[in-house]
Order: C-alpha cells, then sequence, then structure tokens
C-alpha cells in the first residue's frame, strides 16, 4: 500500500496562476481532509470530504476549492493564487469519522511558494 | 484564539531519560486527543490518543497523561532515543465538530546520544 500520496511536491506559482494538488489513497478510506501549515503554526482545516461526491469547508476554505470526484482522490484547487498562500500542504485520510474516533493518516505534503 | 496550546517550542533531552512533552487546551467540549509526530519533509504519523474518559494511555514508550481539570495533557516518552527527534503535535477533537483536529503549534524534540 502507498498510502497517502501528493501531487506535486514542490512547486513555485507567480501571483494570479492556477493549479490543482492531487491527494490520492489507496486505503479505501471515506474521509479526506487538505491541511495547511505555515512556519510556527499547526495545521489547519482548509477542506474536508466525507463520501465521494461531498465536500464541506473547513477552518481556512477562503481562496481553494476541491473536489471529490471519485473515493480515491481529493483535489485542491487555486483558482488565483496569491503569496498568502505560500504554505506546506498535507493530505490526509480516515476510514470513518464520528462518533468512531479514526486517526487521519497523512501524505508527505506538498510546498508551495507563490511570488 | 488559540485553543491548543503547546508552550514549549523546543525540548532537549538525552538519550535513555525521559522526554516530557506538554500540551493546554481551552475548549472544554473537546472530548478526545492525539498526538503526531512529524519527520522534517514528512507528512504527520499518528502516535498515540486518549479519549476523555480516560486519565492515561500507554503504548510501549509512549505514554499520554490528560488532566480534565487543568485542561492539560502531556506525554511521556521512556527512554528516548535519538530516532525520537521530531516535532510533536498535539491535537484535540470536539464531540460536536469531530471533523476537525485542532493542532497545538508542535514542540521541536531533541534527543542527544
Amino acid at each position: 500500500n502507498a498510502g497517502v500520496t501528493q501531487t506535486p511536491k514542490f512547486r513555485v506559482l507567480k501571483t494570479g496562476q492556477s493549479m490543482t494538488l492531487l491527494c490520492a489513497q489507496d486505503m479505501n478510506h471515506e474521509y479526506m481532509y487538505w491541511y495547511r501549515q505555515d512556519p510556527g503554526m499547526g495545521l489547519r482545516l482548509i477542506h474536508y470530504s466525507v463520501g465521494e461526491g461531498t465536500t464541506a469547508k473547513g477552518e481556512v476554505p477562503d481562496g481553494y476549492n476541491v473536489s471529490r470526484l471519485k473515493k480515491q482522490n481529493f483535489l485542491l484547487g487555486l483558482e488565483s493564487a496569491a503569496p498568502s498562500q505560500t504554505s506546506v500542504y498535507f493530505c490526509a485520510s480516515s476510514l470513518s469519522g464520528p462518533p468512531v474516533y479514526n486517526e487521519q493518516f497523512f501524505g508527505p505534503g506538498t510546498r508551495l511558494t507563490v511570488l | 484564539d488559540q485553543q491548543v496550546k503547546q508552550n514549549s517550542p523546543s525540548l532537549s533531552v538525552q538519550e535513555g531519560r525521559i522526554s516530557i512533552l506538554n500540551c493546554d487546551y481551552t475548549n472544554s467540549m473537546f472530548d478526545y486527543f492525539l498526538w503526531y509526530k512529524k519527520y522534517p519533509a514528512e507528512g504527520p504519523t499518528f502516535l498515540i490518543s486518549i479519549s476523555s474518559i480516560k486519565d492515561k494511555n500507554e503504548d510501549g514508550r509512549f505514554t499520554v497523561f490528560l488532566n480534565k481539570s487543568a485542561k492539560h495533557l502531556s506525554l511521556h516518552i521512556v527512554p528516548s532515543q535519538p530516532g525520537d527527534s521530531a516535532v510533536y503535535f498535539c491535537a484535540a477533537l470536539s464531540g460536536g465538530s469531530n471533523y476537525k483536529l485542532t493542532f497545538g503549534k508542535g514542540t521541536l524534540l531533541t534527543v542527544n546520544p
């Protein structure tokens, strides 16, 4: 099992450009999440999905869109990148959600720089 | 408003000694707590968790203690090993919004040989 994989690992964008980050998991997990981590900060939830075809906003959703067309994939889109979106982005997945607590498995991260 | 606080940005201990990482929280609705470990250039990995109905959970060298009245939890690593050197994040879940893990800022643990 590859677990949770993220593509690309690194990316540099210019302000205003768009891009899509891809997250894939092969564990048949229902729940998937996108986080961002900034220097000196904990991880903050951007968007999440509780199943194929569903998405919901997290703590810091502005400037991002997501799609979950297939159970194993969760895409994070930046329509018009801004320097404030320079960050490390982590995708995670878990088998299920409440009321059962399951650990979240994280991908290796994508380091994005917006100039 | 930081609901999960790890007030020590870093901690250095000698190999074989005990490492104690601390975490405080302010939201009384949190009822499940997790510790994640993160190496550079990797994603966080789950380490250990504890439900609010318990005050201790043990897994090998790792023990998490929860003091609900003080809204405080701690992670003990005994004995510490150089491979334990990493950033440790405390995270919390509340019964009302279980999708959202609230993370602390992390503590960098360095275990010196």
